[in-house]
């Protein structure tokens, strides 16, 4: 089974320090994303990557960076947490060129609790 | 632009009661359609897809939905409800991008 490794369950953080959340995939998925979840919302997209060193914001990355230096692992980056920053993080990852279904479904991480105080 | 609707916020049902979650899409074609299941802590689990096809899909865990695409529906349904399907629902549309849209999700709460 595809694993989504997310670092940590539960961060507390001060505003205005920098925050990195880790997702590490190991099935050599090239595209890789990372949304907030806040009760009301569902899930947002915040920024994902088709690849190495490739990244596209999403609906909502203000106040959000990523990195992806190596093809498994994907970073979200606070540069300067704020408290409406506090959420909950999911990270997903999906294989592209599979045959037909086996690519169209995401697979989560288990998700990183974020309270900025 | 591709949207889905999860009308139902909260869903309360008894143990062993059938179940329906409702999710209403909006896009020009035939999109492709999931059902993802959050049990609390968790991350998001992929129940089911619909690609094309067989307008019925089987799912893991009990879990059936129905593509309409006259009422542009994709409802969640299980025969039988147990106390561990309480979870969050979450129904997400792709089209013609290969980032799918998501509900706002829909809290399954069942009673003993």
């Amino acid at each position: 089974d595809v694993k989504v490794t997310q670092s940590s369950r539960y961060l507390v953080k001060r505003t205005g320090e920098k925050v990195f959340l880790e997702c590490v995939q190991d099935m050599d998925h090239e595209n890789m994303f990372w949304y907030r979840q806040d009760p009301g919302l569902g899930l947002r997209l915040i920024y994902f990557s088709y690849d190495v060193k490739m990244k596209e914001k999403g609906d909502i990355p203000e106040g959000y960076s990523v990195s992806r230096e190596k093809k498994e692992r994907f970073s979200l980056i606070l540069e300067s947490a704020s408290t409406n920053q506090t959420s909950m993080y999911l990270c997903a990852s999906r294989l592209t060129g599979a045959p037909r279904p086996t690519n169209y479904g995401y697979t989560f991480g288990s998700g990183t609790r974020l309270t900025v105080v | 632009a591709q949207s889905v609707t999860q009308p139902d916020i909260h869903i309360t049902v008894s143990e062993g009661a059938s179940l329906e979650l409702r999710c209403n899409y909006s896009y020009g074609a035939t999109p492709y359609l999931f059902w993802y299941v959050q049990s609390p802590g968790q991350g998001l689990q992929l129940l089911l897809k619909y690609f094309s096809g067989d307008t019925l899909v089987q799912g893991i865990k009990g879990f059936e939905a129905e593509f309409k695409r006259s009422q542009s529906s994709f409802n969640l349904r299980k025969p039988s409800v147990h106390w561990s399907d309480a979870a969050e629902y979450f129904c997400a549309v792709r089209g013609g991008s290969y980032i799918p849209t998501f509900g706002r999700g829909t809290s399954l709460i069942v009673h003993p």
